[in-house]
């Protein structure tokens, strides 16, 4: 079945705890990017990924890094959490192609919900 | 730059009414557009999109949007709403220009009274 996997689903920690939160997909898909929603902001995108090892910052990229080192595991990493980084993180990857319907439409994780406390 | 307007927040709809979700998009070029749907504790789930062509768009669940150009817009209907339509729905853009990235509108929370 092709999705898009993300560990955990729910996090607490506290302020300055280094966490990782892993995002994996199986549907061989070059692209990968993640996203954290908060009320009435919909979603923005935090970082993107095109291929292995190229990576390039999003809407809202401060306090957050990333790395591709292989093609399907995409994780997002919170070198020092602070509380306005509380928010629900999703995962999405898709096709890089010519074709423009299929490297559109993205497919989504389950989210992870985060508090830093 | 590219941006999406969802106006209403929320919305409260009774079972076997009709509902209409507006979207307005801004796209310096041809968009394409999607509306995804996060129902309570879940991830997102695409209903439709829309690339090109017949600018009436069916999609998933009985739902369906209307592409209109001349006002920016991309509303999504359903004629008859059911208790499991409750859930938070976003609209989106991208292009061909804007390569893999997508822009998100607020959300609208769509309540379902029985």
């Amino acid at each position: 079945e092709a999705q898009v996997t993300q560990n955990p689903r729910y996090l607490i920690t506290v302020t300055g705890k280094k966490l990782t939160v892993t995002c994996s997909q199986n549907m061989n898909h070059e692209y990968m990017s993640w996203y954290r929603q908060d009320p009435g902001l919909g979603l923005r995108q935090i970082y993107y990924s095109m291929n292995v090892e190229v990576t390039d910052k999003g809407d809202v990229p401060e306090g957050y890094k990333v790395s591709r080192k292989e093609k399907r595991n995409f994780p997002l990493i919170l070198e020092s959490p602070s509380p306005n980084q509380t928010s629900l993180y999703f995962c999405a990857s898709s096709f890089v192609g010519a074709e423009p319907s299929a490297k559109n439409i993205q497919y989504f994780g389950a989210g992870t919900r985060l508090s830093v406390l | 730059a590219q941006s999406v307007t969802q106006p209403d927040i929320h919305i409260t709809v009774s079972e076997g009414a009709s509902l209409e979700l507006r979207c307005n998009y801004s796209y310096g070029a041809t968009p394409y557009l999607f509306w995804y749907v996060q129902s309570p504790g879940q991830g997102l789930q695409l209903l439709l999109k829309y690339f090109s062509g017949d600018t009436l768009v069916q999609g998933i669940k009985g739902f369906e949007a209307e592409f209109k150009r001349s006002q920016s817009s991309f509303n999504l209907r359903k004629p008859s709403v059911h208790w499991s339509d409750a859930a938070e729905y976003f609209c989106a853009v991208g292009g061909r220009a804007a390569g893999n990235k997508l822009t998100f509108g607020g959300g609208t929370r769509v309540l379902v009274k029985p």
